[in-house]
Formats: structure tokens, sequence, C-alpha cells
């Protein structure tokens, strides 16, 4: 089954500092997912990527999908407290939708 | 247009009882995945229906766990005779169609079994 590792597992940043977190795939990717997730609240749709070499931009934050497609990341610019939470990286493992998720980075932004 | 509802936020329970978490998907949205993320892990898939059918219960434990998603009302998870390792955060996400896994989800249930 495919297995998607997310690395660091966590970090601390200071504002205004840029971070990337990576999602690697044991297998070949068919669509990575990017959500954010605050602690006590569910997960936010933060970007989609299905091409191998496609990069997505919003706002300040940036995902790319490799052309092998077994890896991700996801690049903060100019960090900002509002960027604090946990990252999840999620890949769909059939046609009907379900979603396999990384663990998660947690992000923590000091001022 | 709301999204995704999931009451209650939290629920304790006893060990032994029963816990009913509700999820009511967005307005149109006739397929509902339910995940389970326990502490120190990673959110994990349960359960897949559309209306009135279990599409994929592979991630569901074998015993004590159930889901349903009638016609007409929210879908229901249900958790008979709780114990302490069913604590985790339940999360439920709605999508319009199969394959749609752009999917919304909710605020997510904690269940903390005492």
């Amino acid at each position: 089954s495919q297995e998607l590792e997310q690395s660091p597992q966590s970090l601390i940043v200071q504002e205004g500092k840029n971070l990337t977190i990576n999602c690697t795939s044991s297998k070949t990717l068919y669509g990575l997912y990017w959500y954010k997730q605050k602690y006590g609240e569910g997960l936010i749709f933060l970007m989609m990527l299905q091409k191998g070499g496609e990069e997505k931009s919003h706002e300040k934050i940036t995902a790319k999908l490799d052309e092998k497609k077994q890896q991700s990341s996801l690049h903060i610019t100019a960090s900002q407290p509002s960027h604090a939470g946990i990252y999840l990286c999620g890949s769909p493992t059939d046609s009907w939708g379900k979603l396999q998720f990384g663990a998660g980075t947690q992000v923590v932004v000091t001022p | 247009n709301a999204g995704v509802m999931q009451n209650p936020r939290h629920l304790v329970r006893r060990r032994g009882q029963e816990a009913r978490l509700r999820c009511s998907p967005m307005k149109g949205h006739s397929h509902v995945y339910w995940y389970r993320q326990l502490p120190e892990e990673g959110l994990k898939f349960m359960v897949y229906l559309q209306k009135e059918n279990i599409i994929d219960e592979s991630g569901m434990p074998k015993e004590r766990f159930s889901a349903e998603f009638p016609k007409e009302g929210p879908s229901i998870l249900r958790i008979q005779q709780v114990v302490r390792g069913d604590s985790a955060a339940y999360f439920c996400a709605s999508s319009l169609r199969q394959g749609d896994t752009e999917a919304f989800f909710g605020q997510g249930t904690r269940l903390t079994v005492v």
C-alpha cells in the first residue's frame, strides 16, 4: 500500500523567514492535496496538484509536484503567525476518493 | 452555504457506553467519508458512504463500530461499548461526486472516553 512520509515532523521558524515541508510517496502519486489543521479544528483545504511538474501558489504558499510524481513540497514565504499549525499532505488511494494522509508537520512561528 | 457540520464538537463517554457522532454533509453532497485521528497519529480513513449505502468500510474496526447515511438526515458513526483507545478526533468529509477528493472537512468530534 502507498505510504506518505512528511518531513520534517515539526519546525520552528522565525516570523518573516521562509520554510519548506516535503511529502514523499512510496508510489506514484495520482494527485496530492495539502491541508492545514489548527489545534481543535478541522482541515482547511490549501491546494491540489495532479500533474507532474505542476506548481500552484496562493498568497504566500507555493506547492509543487515533482516530475516523477513521487514527491511534493510546500513552501511558505515570509512566514506569519497565521501560518502556524499542522500541515498535512494527502493522496487518493482509489477512484472513490478516500485519502491517505501523511503524519503531518507541525509549524510554529515565533516573533 | 453551510459547510460540513459535525456534532457534537466534544463528547465524553464512560467506558462501556455508546457514542453517536453526526455528520451533515454540505448541501447537495451525497458522498461522505469518515476519518479518525488518534493522538500522535495521522488521519486514517474509516468508511465511505453514499446515501443508504456503505461503499468502502475497509478502515473500520471489525467490532463495535458502524456507520450509516440514511436517505434523510445526517450520517451517523456509532461506537458501541467504548473503550479508552477509542478516544480520538473523528472527522467527516463530504463531496459532490465520487472521486471528488477535494473533499470538504467538518470541524471534527473529539471523543474522550473516561
